[in-house]
């Protein structure tokens, strides 16, 4: 069974631009969440997305954005980047159960890089 | 809103012996889930641990086990016979049972180093 895709794993970019990234969740995986990941913020949550509606949100700038296609499958989006986004961007998926702890299964992470 | 504080910044073991990862959290809520996830250096994410709050009895996974004191909100990971491969960063991190939300909480993290 896949595990949770991400793409791409890296990329530079520089002021002012805008990235888009990629996660496959697991086949099955109707949840997908996403989280930056920098050494003086650690882990901090972006978004989650069951069904392709948003349905929980972290304290992050408009300018980070998402959505989630018919197939699970996600899209996270920064523009306009500064050098604070510069960070490690994981993607998580979960089964979606009335029951059970639903646990996260993470991405390798897509590393962003802005100069 | 809930907190994780990890107090360890960094930590090591001799192989083959046990060492304790330290988490504490605040939370005012009832019901909840705890975990402990590992980030090796190849910074995939992996679950090591998780425990049910309403569950008394400490979660136990191979080597890997935990001392949950719901009372104290203490949530510590013992690793017993530490392998090389245990070297990694390892987060406990805090999850609402409810709340239609999966959303996790994390700590800062304990950077692991297993000496042969």
């Amino acid at each position: 069974k896949a595990g949770v895709t991400q793409t791409p794993r890296y990329l530079i970019k520089t002021r002012g631009q805008q990235v888009t990234l990629s996660c496959s969740p697991i086949s099955g995986h109707r949840s997908v969440s996403w989280y930056q990941q920098t050494p003086g913020q650690g882990l901090q949550f972006l978004f989650e997305y069951f069904s392709e509606t948003q349905r929980n949100k972290g304290n992050f700038p408009g300018r980070f954005s998402g959505r989630q296609f018919s197939n699970s499958r996600s899209e996270m989006n920064v523009s306009t980047l500064e050098l604070g986004d510069s960070a490690l961007y994981l993607c998580a998926s979960s089964l979606s159960s009335s029951s059970g702890a639903n646990v996260l299964t993470f991405g390798a992470g897509s590393r962003l890089t802005v100069l | 809103a809930q907190t994780v504080t990890q107090s360890q910044p960094e930590m090591s073991v001799q192989e083959a012996e046990t060492v304790t990862l330290s988490c504490t959290y605040d939370t005012s809520e009832s019901d909840y889930y705890l975990f402990w996830y590992k980030q090796p250096p190849s910074r995939q994410m992996i679950l090591v641990i998780r425990q049910e709050a309403y569950k008394q009895q400490n979660a136990t996974e191979n080597r890997f086990s935990v001392n949950f004191q719901k009372a104290a909100k203490s949530f510590s990971l013992k690793i017993s016979d530490s392998q090389l491969g245990d070297a990694a960063m390892y987060f406990c991190a805090y999850r609402s049972r409810g709340a239609g939300s999966y959303q996790l909480t994390f700590g800062k993290g304990t950077k692991l180093s297993v000496i042969p």
